[in-house]
């Protein structure tokens, strides 16, 4: 059973507008959220994370909005570049538990020229 | 920079035959991982350690071992390879319990004939 689940395997935008990358949970007890990005042949990279406690944490043009009733979370870029194009994966985690992440199945972007 | 290394970036083995991944790790971090990353699959945890000489079964252990020696470096051991664990495995490290970024080796792409 998927505790997060990344329901759209892929998602294609055109260079300069905004990608919105979905990610829902089933654990209440998730308190800690993060993105991690990776290219093909190399290992994933942190990206950006979020606590519980924030509905919004911003790093450049990456945001990360957590809606905690709806268990859900986004992930948006703006603008999108040919240099995002990557798998994204979310990752949960309850820090009060066991810390250790589970990620989703993970959302392949293209960001055309 | 923390830097995580793993011994292969490729690696082609027979069936049956006793498979070594090797991950090195220069931050000192106590917490080490071991994933395999398969399409539609997402990232998959195999094994993870807190400490020296500790390791602790994932969601899928089974046709795998694990040693931990050093706290530096975390072993991945099939014991008889077989031709489903054609994958990237990936190994990840992270500071203390309470940090959940994990940093993630370049990947060994294992291919089981």
């Amino acid at each position: 059973d998927q505790q997060v689940k990344q329901n759209s395997p892929s998602l294609s935008v055109q260079e300069g507008r905004i990608s919105i990358l979905n990610c829902d949970y089933t654990n209440s007890m998730f308190d800690y959220f993060l993105w991690y990005k990776k290219y093909p042949a190399e290992g994933p990279t942190f990206l950006i994370s979020i606590s519980s406690i924030k509905d919004k944490n911003e790093d450049g043009r990456f945001t990360v909005f957590l809606n905690k009733s709806a268990k859900h979370l986004s992930l948006h870029i703006v603008p999108s570049q040919p240099g995002d194009s990557a798998v994204y994966f979310c990752a949960a985690s309850a820090t009060g538990g066991s810390y250790i992440p589970t990620f989703g199945r993970g959302t392949s972007l293209i960001v055309h020229p | 920079d923390v830097k995580v290394t793993q011994s292969s970036r490729y690696l082609v083995k027979r069936t049956g035959e006793k498979v070594f991944l090797e991950c090195v790790q220069d931050m000192d971090h106590e917490n080490m991982f071991w994933y395999r990353q398969d399409p539609g699959l997402g990232l998959r945890l195999i094994y993870f350690s807190y400490d020296v000489k500790m390791k602790e079964k994932g969601d899928i252990p089974e046709g795998y071992s694990v040693s931990r020696e050093k706290k530096e470096r975390f072993s991945l051991i099939l014991e008889s390879a077989s031709t489903n664990q054609t994958s990237m495995y990936l190994c990840a490290s992270s500071f203390q319990r309470e940090s959940d970024t994990q940093y993630f080796g370049p990947g060994t792409r294992l291919t089981v004939l």
